[in-house]
């Protein structure tokens, strides 16, 4: 079955760092990858659509310069967390799509991120 | 959009069936019903979806209410590692999925 990859797994990183985190898809071309954040308990929220080659939607209240995407190739996209800080951490996870198939969305395994 | 609702938490028994109701009276009509489920500190995974029919796979089936304002998921023969978070969320085929809190699924050996 289609696979989507996430790397790293978890990340541990002092205050203002920033942190790049990348999500591939295996074996299938994805046009269009999500990205989300899971605080603990809660469920999964949305930050933002990604296309293949464009510029990411963000949804509202994600800060675009905080949060950078890029999705260069149909098989990988990254985000990467500027300056991070505390209130950052958190599970972030990513989803990936080939909107040319029938096949649903499959997610990756997440991303731990801590900031001290 | 309105999310989905569903109970907070169900529980069963193992081999038994559990059927995880769901709500979405405002479901359009080119709205898919996807189900997810989650494990703790694992990305959802994708069990199955349906727009109109019943649908059936290797995990579970789906049936879905002629008008469409609710689904059940149905799993046959629940195991522990069944026991998840299950997500019934609305959309395309293709594009975002807006999770609500879902429903915790306890299964008793």
């Amino acid at each position: 079955g289609a696979v989507v990859s996430q790397h790293p797994s978890w990340v541990i990183c002092k205050s203002g760092t920033s942190v790049k985190i990348e999500c591939r898809s295996l074996d299938f071309q994805a046009t269009t990858m999500f990205w989300y954040r899971q605080f603990p308990k809660q469920s999964l929220m949305l930050m933002a659509t990604s296309n293949e080659g464009s510029k990411a939607t963000y949804e509202q209240g994600v800060e675009k310069d905080k949060f950078l995407i890029n999705h260069a190739s149909l098989t990988l996209s990254t985000l990467t967390v500027t300056s991070a800080h505390p209130e950052d951490s958190s599970f972030y996870l990513c989803s990936a799509i080939d909107r040319a198939s029938n096949q649903p969305q499959h997610f990756g395994d997440g991303t731990r991120l801590s900031i001290l | 959009d309105a999310k989905t609702t569903q109970p907070n938490s169900m529980e069963s028994n193992e081999e038994e069936p559990v059927h995880l109701p769901c709500n979405h009276s405002t479901i359009s009509g080119t709205d898919y019903i996807h189900w997810y489920r989650q494990l703790p500190s694992q990305g959802p995974e994708y069990v199955i979806h349906g727009l109109t029919s019943n649908v059936n796979n290797r995990m579970a089936s789906l049936a879905i209410a002629e008008d469409r304002k609710s689904s059940t998921l149905i799993l046959h023969r629940a195991t522990l590692r069944d026991a998840a978070v299950y997500y019934c969320i609305k959309g395309t085929s293709y594009g975002k999925l807006t999770f609500g809190q879902g429903t915790i699924l306890t299964v008793h050996p």
